[in-house]
């Protein structure tokens, strides 16, 4: 069946511009994450949702990131005022959610952001 | 806090050889234990992972991992490398009781002809 799917696959754009990331979990997966791959900072988890449940914000980095996830099913993460050191891969995972912290997380191919 | 650590940033080994990529871990309590793989310009993807039961784990593309509690790693293993397993490794945990993971810093393996 189909992945995790994500887009843009790269995107460039200036400094103080705002940018949306979009993710498509796989189909029935109620939990969705995004995590941020950079090269100073490896592989960081930025936030987390799992149904209908208030998300876990505890890993942004800053006010001028945000992410909604709207009926449950699709997600973007939105930043605002880019930065050059939020240039990162940003990544999205979804998963079942019924099984908890030993749930495996199916990974998108990734937005690759540059920010000039 | 739930952490692991990857030692090496890159191991080589020669195709046909056995290769071992290390990940040590520190959790309280009992640890889930996951091993990821990237290739290049791609999303991280599931090798296998460690939540109870025998200490060694089969996964994907003949990997296999050995949970250790005594010396807490969780070392990646494949009897023979091909070429085309050169790729950066991720080893992961669940942060506390959630399902977000925490990764190492991970390994960049090389496979040479």
């Amino acid at each position: 069946g189909a992945g995790v799917s994500q887009s843009p696959s790269n995107k460039v754009t200036e400094k103080g511009k705002d940018v949306e990331l979009r993710c498509d979990p796989i189909s029935g997966h109620t939990a969705l994450y995004w995590y941020r791959q950079s090269l100073g900072q490896g592989l960081e988890f930025l936030i987390y949702f799992q149904g209908n449940s208030a998300p876990d914000k505890s890993g942004l980095p800053s006010d001028r990131f945000s992410a909604e996830r709207t009926g449950g099913s699709v997600s973007t993460l939105t930043i605002q005022r880019t930065q050059q050191e939020d240039s990162a891969v940003y990544l999205c995972a979804s998963s079942p959610g019924t099984s908890g912290a030993w749930e495996t997380q199916y990974f998108g191919p990734g937005t690759r952001l540059l920010v000039l | 806090a739930q952490s692991v650590a990857q030692p090496e940033d890159q191991v080589n080994v020669a195709e046909g050889n056995p290769l071992t990529v290390k990940c040590t871990y520190s959790v309280s309590g009992n640890p889930y234990l996951f091993w990821y793989v990237q290739y290049p310009n791609r999303g991280l993807q599931f090798l296998l992972k460690y939540i109870t039961g025998d200490n060694l784990v089969k996964g994907s593309y003949g990997f296999e991992a050995e949970f250790n509690k005594s010396q807490t790693s969780f070392h990646l293993k494949k009897p023979s490398a091909l070429v085309s397993d050169s790729a950066l490794y991720f080893c992961a945990v669940p942060r506390g009781g959630y399902s977000t993971l925490t990764f190492g810093k991970g390994t960049m393996l090389l496979v040479s002809p």
